[in-house]
């Protein structure tokens, strides 16, 4: 089974809905992100969360807004979907050492398209 | 600001060395990252620099780093067409901290 699973793979929907992409991990990290991929543009953080209680606004988290339901589970939500936030989603974990390394690991993405 | 910066596309031949780049602007960074995205799935981290050391070799993946140039650089010996991918840099500023990512570079190998 994989480590990091994101619901759905793939969606489909029209400017003004709102949708919620979820992920869930079995790796009992505490740290949790969601990032948004596009083409020639590399990888940009939505939301980041270190802890349960710990929520911080990436990049650009304008449009989205998250939930950390438990420390396996982190919702991102599209309140009023809108055509430029069609791209590629992923969810990553990372576990806290205490060390400067912050390795992460990656959900197979979800692939949303606003028309 | 943080910013890191790679080319976008990078064609070899089978057999031939690959070299990806990538510079990055915080001097301040701890470790410097490669990870690697294959067609239709996630990133998986490839390998990682810590910011005193100048290489880091692994089988066929070498690390360079030039701290005075902000130029980091990844080369992979003898590609293969399973090596075929995006190659992502990078960076965390702060110590265990959130990433900053550059715009990938897509390898594409020929036979």
């Amino acid at each position: 089974d994989a480590d990091v699973t994101q619901t759905p793979r793939n969606r489909i929907t029209k400017t003004g809905k709102r949708i919620m992409l979820e992920c869930s991990q079995t790796k009992g990290h505490d740290r949790m992100y969601w990032y948004r991929q596009d083409p020639g543009l590399g990888l940009r953080l939505i939301y980041y969360s270190f802890d349960v209680k710990d929520i911080n606004k990436g990049e650009i988290s304008d449009g989205y807004s998250v939930s950390r339901q438990a420390q396996a589970k982190f919702s991102l939500s599209l309140e009023s979907a809108i055509p430029n936030q069609t791209a590629l989603y992923f969810c990553a974990t990372s576990v806290s050492t205490g060390t400067s390394l912050n390795e992460q690991f990656f959900g197979p993405g979800t692939r949303l398209t606003v028309l | 600001g943080e910013d890191v910066e790679q080319s976008l596309f990078l064609s070899v031949r089978e057999g031939d060395s690959s070299v990806i780049n990538c510079t990055y602007t915080d001097s301040s960074s701890t470790y410097l990252y490669w990870y690697k995205q294959e067609p239709g799935a996630g990133l998986q981290l490839l390998t990682y620099i810590f910011s005193n050391m100048d290489m880091k070799q692994d089988q066929r993946l070498t690390v360079l780093l030039n701290k005075k140039d902000k130029h980091l650089s990844l080369r992979i010996a003898d590609t293969q067409t399973g090596d075929s991918a995006i190659y992502f840099c990078a960076e965390s500023i702060t110590p265990g901290g959130k990433l900053i990512f550059g715009q990938g570079t897509e390898l594409s190998v020929k036979p």
